[in-house]
């Protein structure tokens, strides 16, 4: 009983570097997210799917972009890393019964020098 | 813009007390208001949903209530307990919108 799965847990980067972080889901949830939580700025939705085959701009989508493979995952890519995009990643899933939240994974820490 | 707003502060309550967070937001009152609990390096962790035509929502020692003319809701930890101790998250969603819009976070200390 995974849940949300996020690799890597940890990533350093050089600015300019490219990168993409995994996410799955085993819950057979319909909706998939995106969100970068920073020291004071709280949880930030940077992009999300709604269904398989769709994907729609969050609240900080620049200097990103997503790729929902598949129901179960959903990918987020840094085409070019800037320190600005240090932060902590968090993938999280719902589905259509919203009695029951988000789950969310434990996250990516993602370091850009 | 909707903005979301919980206390900054920490809480540090004794144990056995009764903690209370609070959650406000401006404008529009959502469809529905939730909170989660964070640890330090985890990943939220829902804990209760309160939709807006309902006014209180219980859990185990939680409890939620919800007043849509306050644009407040508040969240309650009965018999606090030194577990108790994290950063809980408000979060709302908004009607024609699934997409859940979190509040900053409020930490809650529990002293032993």
């Amino acid at each position: 009983n995974a849940g949300v799965t996020q690799t890597p847990k940890f990533q350093v980067l050089k600015t300019g570097q490219s990168m993409t972080l995994q996410c799955a889901q085993d819950m057979n949830h319909n909706s998939m997210y995106w969100y970068r939580q920073d020291p004071g700025m709280g949880l930030r939705l940077i992009y999300y799917s709604a269904s398989e085959g769709t994907t729609d701009k969050g609240e900080v989508p620049n200097g990103y972009n997503v790729s929902r493979l598949n129901k179960r995952e959903f990918s987020l890519r840094l085409e070019s890393a800037a320190p600005s995009q240090t932060s902590v990643y968090f993938c999280a899933s719902s589905a259509w019964d919203t009695n029951y939240g988000y789950t969310f994974g434990s996250g990516t820490r993602l370091t850009v020098v | 813009s909707q903005k979301i707003e919980q206390n900054s502060e920490a809480l540090n309550i004794q144990e056995g007390k009764t903690a209370t967070l609070t959650c406000n937001y401006t404008n529009y009152s959502p469809a529905y208001l939730q909170w989660y609990r964070q640890d330090p390096g985890r990943g939220p962790v829902f804990l209760l949903l309160i939709r807006e035509n309902e006014k209180e929502k219980r859990k185990e020692r939680l409890k939620v209530t919800f007043d849509t003319t306050l644009k407040q809701s508040l969240f309650h930890i009965t018999a606090s307990q030194p577990a108790d101790s994290a950063t809980y998250l408000c979060a709302l969603v908004y009607y024609g919108n699934n997409r859940l819009a979190f509040g900053k976070g409020n930490q809650v200390v529990v002293i032993p």
